[in-house]
């Protein structure tokens, strides 16, 4: 079975300083990942995704993600958070192994960018 | 140029009601998705379909059931409605769900509220 945990309900950051939003995956094959941001009242935005090659993924709006496989990590960053950053984020996984169709959510975690 | 839309986008109901939500897609995917977004933003998944055909049909109240007239909509019709059913209900949609990497858009969501 696939699963994602993010391990920090909520993360404080202040503005300018470089911001980290934790994801670890489990699967029972490889892994296809993606992280997601909902502002609040809207729907989920498709922010970046690892797939295969290269660890450090860049996406949308500044940001980045390394995938660790020895870890089993997939950690959002970005180097300097801005006050327009704050919002929920959600890490998925989808296990390429088990031929899974369907993409697994963690609980998400708010960040809150601080002026 | 809505990507993916829904209507309606809030929706307030009485106990016992009869409801639906639509969903329109006009990215040209095959693939189309039902979420559930509990009061703890938690998000699961319900249903997909993929060129009109069911392939995830996870445990959920036969209350509830989707419709696909075509590939571009996907609606959800919800019998008998019960306070449990408060929720956020997003809408998405891939390009072909069977490479595992394809990218889902998510519409802006309905919240239901059942009094």
């Amino acid at each position: 079975a696939q699963s994602v945990a993010q391990p920090e309900d909520q993360v404080n950051v202040a503005e300018g300083n470089p911001l980290t939003v934790k994801c670890t995956y489990s699967v029972s094959g490889n892994p296809y990942l993606f992280w997601y941001v909902q502002y609040p009242n809207r729907g989920l935005q498709f922010l970046l995704k690892y797939i295969t090659g290269d660890n450090l993924v860049k996406g949308s709006y500044g940001f980045e993600a390394e995938f660790n496989k020895s870890q089993t990590s997939f950690h959002l960053k970005k180097p300097s958070a801005l006050v327009s950053d704050s919002a929920l984020y959600f890490c998925a996984v989808r296990d390429a192994g088990a031929g899974s169709y369907q993409l697994t959510f963690g609980k998400g975690t708010k960040l809150s960018v601080i002026p | 140029d809505t990507a993916v839309s829904q209507t309606p986008k809030y929706l307030v109901t009485q106990m016992g009601n009869d409801k639906s939500i639509k969903c329109e897609q006009n990215l040209g995917h095959d693939t189309m998705y039902w979420y559930k977004q509990d009061s703890k933003k938690f998000l699961k998944i319900m249903f997909s379909y993929n060129n009109k055909e069911l392939i995830i049909n996870e445990t959920v109240p036969n209350r509830f059931s989707p419709k696909s007239p075509d590939k571009a909509h996907l609606n959800l019709h919800i019998n008998s409605l019960e306070l449990g059913d408060s929720a956020v209900y997003f809408c998405a949609s891939s390009q072909d769900f069977a490479s595992g990497t394809d990218t889902q858009y998510f519409g802006p969501g309905t919240r239901l509220t059942v009094l």
